[in-house]
């Protein structure tokens, strides 16, 4: 069955650092894989979708690659701002209606 | 406010009791997700709906869980004779159809309501 991994460990970093998030995934070659941001007690909201064959995308501070090759995608935030702190989900297409997401990793951003 | 809006937005009930939630979808959108989501998990998948007609459901939606989208406008989530397991988030998003190129695979989550069953 698909399977996607993110980093269990919560990510502590200073404020104005870039924080790198990483998703790997196996048994399944997604059309594309999508960002979410979730705050405490919230739904995720849409951050990125990046499409299998774009090997990056930006958004103002974010930006996402995806490496179909090595099955992963790397999450960046750049100048981070402790607003940023949330909690980061991974998701991937399956090729029909239903949408994987992984557990998610904690951003931390420290003044 | 236009977006996906929940009901209840907490629920506490006991144990074999019965409970419902509603799911409002943003209005031109006619795909509806349900999911489920438990404290340090991503999101799971329960079931999917094209307007009025449920295509597809997942193996985690026991016969205790049933989904309705009657009109293809507002969504209902029912469980039945709750168990503690079925303590969680129960996460509501939609989006548009697939004519609509852009950001069709985007979803747009509700609030959630989060049911704790004693």
């Amino acid at each position: 069955s698909q399977k996607i991994e993110q980093n269990s460990e919560a990510l502590n970093i200073q404020e104005g650092k870039t924080a790198t998030l990483t998703c790997n995934y196996t048994n399944y070659s997604p059309a594309y894989l999508q960002w979410y941001r979730q705050d405490p007690g919230r739904g995720p909201v849409f951050l990125l979708l990046i499409r299998e064959n774009e090997k990056e995308k930006r958004k103002e501070r974010l930006k996402v690659t995806f490496d179909t090759t090595l099955k992963q995608s790397l999450f960046h935030i750049t100048a981070s701002q402790p607003a940023d702190s949330a909690t980061y989900l991974c998701a991937l297409d399956t090729g029909g209606f239903k949408t994987i997401f992984g557990a998610g990793t904690r951003l931390f951003v420290k003044a | 406010d236009t977006g996906v809006s929940q009901n209840p937005r907490h629920k506490i009930t006991k144990r074999g009791q019965n409970v419902t939630f509603r799911c409002d979808p943003i209005s031109e959108h006619n795909r509806l997700y349900w999911y489920r989501q438990t404290l340090g998990q991503g999101p799971e998948f329960l079931t999917y709906f094209q307007n009025e007609a449920q295509l597809e459901k997942s193996r985690l939606l026991s016969d205790r869980f049933s989904a309705e989208r009657p009109k293809g406008s507002f969504s209902t989530l029912e469980i039945q004779r709750t168990e503690q397991g079925d303590s969680a988030m129960y996460l509501c998003a939609s989006s548009p159809d697939v004519e609509e190129v852009t950001h069709q695979e985007t979803q747009y989550f509700g609030p959630g309501t989060r049911l704790l069953v004693l």
